[in-house]
């Protein structure tokens, strides 16, 4: 059984650029939340999704939206890219049959932004 | 949400046991403590999760007193392959659309010697 799955895992943009960023969740989750994390810090919170739509949001701008898809799996785009966006960039899943309140990441995409 | 402090970080040798500790002071009634654990360029792992007093399974216990405004994670025998950053959450678990987002602190950065 495959846990989440992100791709790529590296990725180098140019500021002002854009960028999508993919995620398959864990077999059975129906949730997928995301997060960035910036070198030495703790993940922060983006946006959550289930049932294709966006269900909370933390505090980052609108050049971040998401989307999920029929099968749950999930992207993540940014506009207009800043060099401040440079970042791991994880995917979590949760939810659906697997009945537990864990959350599962994904190994990250790792951003940099030039 | 509720903010969690723990310490920067800790050094161990191999073969102890290593306890962290996590003060939450503002946890609320349905809140449960969650501890992740993440290695370098890979996404925070599921460790282990409780409410009150003694939760254990094969890899940590958790110890959470009666008045639940700390909590502290226990790694019996550690390896340098424990060393990590370990995050201790505090909130309510997740369920599927329940839009609950994980506040992740800074952690606390484990070091295992030989």
């Amino acid at each position: 059984d495959a846990g989440v799955t992100q791709s790529p895992t590296h990725l180098i943009k140019t500021r002002g650029q854009q960028v999508t960023l993919r995620c398959s969740p864990k077999s059975g989750h129906d949730t997928v939340s995301w997060y960035q994390q910036a070198l030495g810090q703790g993940p922060q919170f983006i946006f959550q999704y289930y049932e294709e739509e966006e269900r909370q949001r933390g505090n980052f701008p609108d050049r971040f939206s998401g989307h999920q898809f029929p099968n749950y799996s999930s992207e993540l785009n940014v506009n207009a890219l800043l060099l401040g966006d440079s970042a791991l960039y994880l995917c979590a899943s949760s939810g659906g049959t697997s009945g537990s309140s864990e959350q599962y990441f994904g190994p990250g995409t790792r951003l940099t932004v030039t | 949400l509720a903010k969690t402090t723990q310490p920067i970080s800790m050094d161990s040798y191999e073969g102890q046991e290593v306890n962290i500790t996590c003060s939450h002071n503002n946890i609320a009634t349905n809140d449960y403590i969650t501890w992740y654990q993440q290695f370098p360029s890979q996404g925070p792992r599921f460790i282990i999760q409780g409410y009150k007093t003694k939760v254990t399974n094969e890899v940590a216990s958790l110890f959470i007193p009666a008045d639940r405004k700390s909590s502290t994670l226990s790694l019996p025998r550690v390896s340098l392959s424990d060393t990590a950053v370990y995050y201790c959450l505090v909130g309510v678990p997740f369920s599927s659309g329940s839009a609950r987002q994980l506040t992740f602190g800074s952690g606390t950065q484990l070091t295992v010697l030989p």
